[in-house]
């Protein structure tokens, strides 16, 4: 099955810092690989989304990038400001197959001011 | 529009019993899906359900089942329960029809085994 690995599991930035956490996968099959914000406490909620035909997906200062070839995909958060501190996780999803959702670990992103 | 709704909130129970968890999805939404999320582990996907037939199911053992109703609403039950078992189990809902596969979460049912 699919297997979705996240780095790093922690990071600790400055407020007004870039952000990136990577994600890998290894089933080719995968086309969609979306992005969620965890506040603690609080749901998951889908911040951006990419898939297969696109590299690259920007909304504001959050942008992925897919490299099909290499089987990872990376979210990067431009200036970073404080209510960006949350859990983020990645996932991979194969649409057109089984719809088996693989999650990443998470990453702990600490924004401080 | 009301978001996705779980119930309880919190839920403690002792070993060897078993749990019954509720997910209301968001109106017109018609696929359900349910994970459990642990510190350890992440998010793990249990299963899914889409018009009422489970269409998918994730690695976890028989004792965690589920069902959903012609209304889409969706319950798990988890029986005879293990120590292993405390987590956030949460419930997501999307379209699930074309290329829209864009999950809404609960806010989860937090399980404490003891």
């Amino acid at each position: 099955g699919e297997n979705v690995e996240q780095h790093p599991s922690t990071l600790s930035v400055q407020e007004g810092d870039s952000a990136v956490i990577k994600c890998t996968y290894s089933d080719s099959a995968s086309n969609y690989f979306p992005w969620y914000k965890q506040e603690l406490g609080k749901r998951p909620q889908l911040i951006i989304d990419i898939r297969s035909n696109v590299g690259e997906k920007k909304d504001q200062r959050i942008a992925v990038t897919l490299n099909k070839t290499a089987k990872h995909f990376s979210l990067h958060i431009t200036e970073t400001q404080p209510e960006d501190s949350a859990v983020y996780f990645c996932a991979a999803i194969a649409t057109g197959g089984s719809y088996i959702p693989t999650f990443g670990r998470g990453t702990s992103l600490i924004v401080h001011p | 529009k009301a978001g996705v709704t779980q119930t309880p909130r919190y839920l403690i129970k002792t070993r060897g019993q078993q749990v019954t968890l509720s997910c209301s999805p968001i109106s017109g939404h018609r696929s359900v899906s349910w994970y459990q999320q642990t510190p350890g582990q992440g998010l793990q996907f249990l299963f899914e359900y889409f018009s009422e037939t489970q269409r998918n199911k994730g690695n976890f053992p028989g004792r965690f089942s589920g069902r959903q109703f012609s209304n889409s609403r969706s319950e798990m039950n988890v029986s005879t329960l293990e120590l292993g078992d405390s987590a956030l189990y949460l419930c997501a809902s999307s379209f699930r029809t074309g290329i829209n596969e864009k999950l809404f979460f609960g806010s989860g049912t937090q399980l404490s085994v003891l």
